[in-house]
């Protein structure tokens, strides 16, 4: 099955600062969807990503679905407190064959900023 | 609110018991999945249904029973309880291939 390679696991910021986090995999996605969970809370979807080489922004937050299909970053520019949690990035791969529709996660980024 | 919920947040029970986890959408979507996070919240796909249909079904211990009556309500019935079912246990939904809206998750501790 695909393995997702998110890095880095973890990160401990200023405030103020940009963040960068990755993931990559072994095979083809279609999608890389980016979600942030919350203690306590389930996933919140932060952006999708739908084409290859395709950039969406949502507010301080990039993200890019690699060219070769196999890698998406997620930049966060001017992190502040609330911006603490867990980052996970998530591919699927392209309709058709046994791994139609399954969402594979990476095994998260913990994101703690200093105020 | 449109949303994800699912019922009961938090559930505590002895080994052996069987227990079961709500999920409701009213987002209009046509797809649900059951998904488990374990104490590395390695989130990990269990079941998915569309339109009230099995599509995914991952190596899951028979002892885990989804049944979707309708396609906003998505249920999760456990037999059996052991120790390692531990884990949140989160329901979400999606329209067709789109990206997952989770709900506030199931936190099953098994004594």
């Amino acid at each position: 099955g695909q393995q997702l390679n998110q890095s880095p696991q973890s990160m401990f910021i200023q405030e103020g600062e940009d963040v960068s986090m990755n993931c990559t995999s072994s095979s083809i996605f279609n999608t890389w969807l980016w979600y942030k969970q919350d203690p306590g809370e389930g996933p919140v979807l932060l952006i999708a990503l739908y084409k290859a080489g395709e950039l969406t922004s949502n507010g301080r937050l990039t993200a890019q679905f690699g060219i070769t299909r196999k890698d998406s970053f997620l930049n966060i520019s001017a992190s502040i407190p609330s911006d603490v949690g867990i980052y996970f990035c998530a591919g699927q791969p392209r309709a058709g064959g046994t791994s139609y529709g399954k969402l594979t996660f990476g095994q998260g980024t913990i994101l703690t900023v200093h105020p | 609110d449109t949303a994800v919920s699912q019922t009961p947040k938090y559930l505590v029970t002895q080994m052996g018991n069987d227990k079961s986890i709500k999920c409701e959408q009213n987002l209009g979507h046509d797809t649900m999945y059951w998904y488990k996070q374990d104490s590395k919240k390695f989130l990990k796909i269990m079941f998915s249904y569309n339109n009230k249909e099995l599509i995914i079904n991952e190596t899951v211990p028979n002892r885990f029973s989804p049944k979707s009556p309708d396609k906003a309500h998505l249920n999760l019935h456990i037999n059996s309880l052991e120790l390692g079912d531990s884990a949140v246990y989160f329901c979400a939904s999606s329209l067709g291939r789109t990206g997952r809206y989770f709900g506030p998750g199931t936190r099953l501790l098994v004594l």
